[in-house]
């Protein structure tokens, strides 16, 4: 059991590059989630999903867009990356949403320079 | 929407000593309450919840306890060991909503 995996684990790009980051689960969750970690800020939500086919905007859509064509996985895109959008991204699941625990994947490291 | 702080920003105590940490929250209908710990260069991991229906929750060394009508939780370290050492987060949501994070406190256990 995998529990929540995220590749790649870092990324250094070019600003205006583009890339995809991809989660996967195996525990048959019906939500999961996009987060970015930045110093001092915690931990703040991009964009989620509640089941395959869905997703929704969080806190901090802005610059990012997401997929979830299969049930195990989640994937943000980052179309024209910023420096800005340099931070710490972490990918987690849940069974359901409310009153449950997240299980957290292991970050993926983006650099934008 | 739901806002949540957290203080102190940073914390340092000596190993032994107790640890607290204080969390609050904007939306009374809010009703899970999570703590996650993360170690340096890691995930955060849960260390303990509590919903809305219950006043305090243990667990071996570390306790949570929830004051509704003020909206404040709180995470209660006790026999601190140089393992605490960690980011520690709180977290409020509202069922049906998404967690929200407050911004993290940064715990040193002094040997």
């Amino acid at each position: 059991n995998a529990g929540v995996t995220q590749t790649p684990k870092f990324r250094v790009l070019k600003t205006g590059q583009s890339m995809t980051l991809l989660c996967a689960q195996d525990m048959n969750h019906e939500y999961m989630y996009w987060y970015r970690q930045d110093p001092g800020m915690g931990l703040r939500l991009i964009h989620y999903s509640v089941g395959e086919g869905t997703t929704a905007k969080g806190e901090v859509p802005d610059g990012y867009n997401v997929s979830r064509l299969k049930k195990q996985n989640f994937l943000l895109g980052l179309e024209s990356a910023a420096p800005s959008q340099t931070s710490v991204y972490f990918c987690a699941s849940s069974y359901i949403a409310g009153n449950d625990e997240q299980f957290f994947g292991p970050g993926t490291r983006l650099t934008v320079l | 929407g739901e806002n949540v702080e957290q203080h102190p920003s940073t914390l340092s105590v000596q190993e032994g000593d107790s640890a607290v940490i204080k969390c609050t929250y904007s939306d009374s209908a809010s009703n899970y309450f999570p703590w996650y710990k993360q170690e340096l260069g890691k995930r955060p991991q849960l260390i303990i919840d509590i919903r809305s229906n219950v006043g305090e929750k243990k667990d071996q060394r570390i306790a949570v306890t929830l004051n509704k009508t003020a909206k404040h939780f709180s995470l209660h370290i006790t026999e601190t060991q140089p393992e605490d050492s960690a980011v520690y987060f709180c977290a409020a949501l509202n069922y049906g909503q998404n967690f929200v994070f407050g911004p993290g406190t940064r715990l040193s256990v002094l040997p």
